[in-house]
């Protein structure tokens, strides 16, 4: 497609259960970001990769987080054991090159219980 | 810890007028600058990108940046109430982590008819 995807636009999970993230990046885009946004607050830098490779995951807040892109497209973002707090929307970006302007999916909405 | 800050708002202006929208930075480094726009349960949309100081102007926005005073703003002329939304300032970090961008809270527009 021509934006980037992001799959579920909504999920609601048990806390402690593990859920998944889907991401599909704009074709060709070598960069994927993802974001986490609190309500009433702009999106917090989770991970980045550049093609397959994470160069950073500074921003994971826990070792419950964890994401992968193994053919350097298609990102997934897994949480395990999830708790209340990660209740946010999840942003997925992607940029053509590392320092161009970044273009958001609609985010997945997620919601612990 | 880097820094973004806008007011939050709620900015009201009356249809046709000058809006304009401001945000400081702390990373002295930083040296590129966007504005999103996001409506209530969407996506940031990307409106502007600034990355030298002075103005740039796209249609009906004009984004502004002094590097020297950590400042950068948007100004959107003739505001229509589909302008209604919350705009986010987003701030690339200095150094080897530039593709990192660390976003405000973002200011909610409302455009009165």
């Amino acid at each position: 497609g021509a934006g980037v995807s992001q799959s579920p636009r909504y999920k609601v999970a048990k806390r402690g259960q593990d859920v998944a993230l889907r991401c599909d990046p704009i074709s060709g885009h070598v960069s994927l970001f993802w974001y986490q946004q609190a309500l009433g607050q702009g999106p917090e830098f989770l991970t980045y990769f550049q093609n397959e490779a994470q160069l950073d995951k500074s921003g994971l807040p826990s070792d419950r987080f964890f994401a992968e892109r193994p053919e350097g497209s298609v990102s997934t973002l897994k949480i395990q054991r999830t708790q209340q707090e990660d209740s946010a929307v999840y942003l997925c970006a992607s940029s053509a090159v590392e320092n161009q302007p970044q273009h958001f999916g609609d985010g997945t909405r997620l919601s612990i219980l | 810890q880097k820094e973004v800050e806008q007011n939050s708002g709620p900015l009201s202006v009356p249809e046709g007028a000058i809006a304009s929208l401001n945000c400081t930075y702390s990373d002295r480094g930083s040296q590129s600058f966007f504005w999103y726009r996001q409506y209530s349960g969407k996506s940031p949309e990307l409106i502007m990108s600034i990355y030298s100081n002075g103005d740039k102007e796209d249609g009906r926005f004009t984004a502004q940046l002094n590097k020297a005073s950590q400042y950068v703003s948007l100004l959107i002329r003739d505001s229509q109430p589909s302008d209604s939304a919350t705009y986010l300032c987003a701030v690339s970090d200095s150094g080897g982590s530039n593709y990192k961008l660390t976003f405000g809270k973002g200011t909610l527009l409302t455009v009165n008819p």
